[in-house]
């Protein structure tokens, strides 16, 4: 079936740390989408990428880093210049420019401070 | 630019009772809006969409929800609550000028009694 997969489930950090998070998709999507949940908020959007080689910054990119090498795979680096980590990660594809369509999303990454 | 308010980011019913909640957004252009379940830990599933067409959209689950372009709603019902109904929901709108790009609500949380 096809999906998004995120790993892993459970991630934790150290102090001036960085980690990256995986976001694998086969859904043929050319958009893929980061936001960070926090608690008993909604989603804020930290980096998204229409297209292969090119990705734009959300709303909360400071402290995050992406790449897009390759269609199916887009992940996320939080690096130690984020100061507070500590969220639920949701990585989302979609079709491009096709408004009628929804996101759809994996299973999350929790991330927390060790 | 557009925004999404959902009005209650806690709501109660009992097992049987009508789920009701409220979705209201602001657009400069004819919206796509979609609603979002999300059980503990998960990511966001697909509920209902609605592009074109029938105001009344009917989901997965039993929900549904009515577009009111007149009062710009979105409101997202359920005739019978479930305890499996308990969940975080989120509605969303399509953003005219950015391909597939979602503005999130700030999510209800429902809480089901039996």
């Amino acid at each position: 079936d096809g999906g998004i997969t995120q790993s892993p489930k459970y991630l934790f950090r150290k102090e001036g740390q960085n980690v990256t998070l995986s976001c694998e998709q086969n859904l043929n999507h050319d958009a893929m989408y980061w936001y960070r949940q926090d608690p008993g908020q909604g989603l804020r959007l930290i980096y998204y990428s229409q297209i292969v080689n090119d990705f734009q910054k959300g709303d909360i990119a400071e402290g995050y880093s992406v790449s897009r090498e390759k269609k199916e795979s887009f992940p996320l680096t939080v690096t130690s210049a984020q100061k507070n980590p500590t969220a639920f990660y949701l990585c989302a594809s979609s079709l491009r420019d096709r408004r009628n369509q929804p996101q759809h999303f994996g299973d999350g990454t929790r991330l927390s401070i060790l | 630019a557009q925004s999404v308010t959902q009005l209650g980011s806690h709501v109660s019913v009992s097992e049987g009772a009508l789920v009701l909640l409220r979705c209201n957004y602001s657009s400069s252009v004819p919206p796509y809006l979609f609603w979002y379940v999300q059980y503990p830990n998960q990511g966001l599933q697909l509920l209902l969409k609605y592009t074109t067409g029938a105001t009344l959209v009917k989901g997965i689950n039993g929900f549904e929800a009515e577009f009111k372009k007149s009062e710009t709603s979105f409101h997202l019902t359920k005739p019978s609550a479930h305890m499996s109904d308990a969940a975080e929901y989120f509605c969303a709108v399509s953003d005219h000028n950015a391909g597939n790009m979602l503005t999130f609500g700030g999510g209800t949380r429902l809480m089901v009694k039996p």
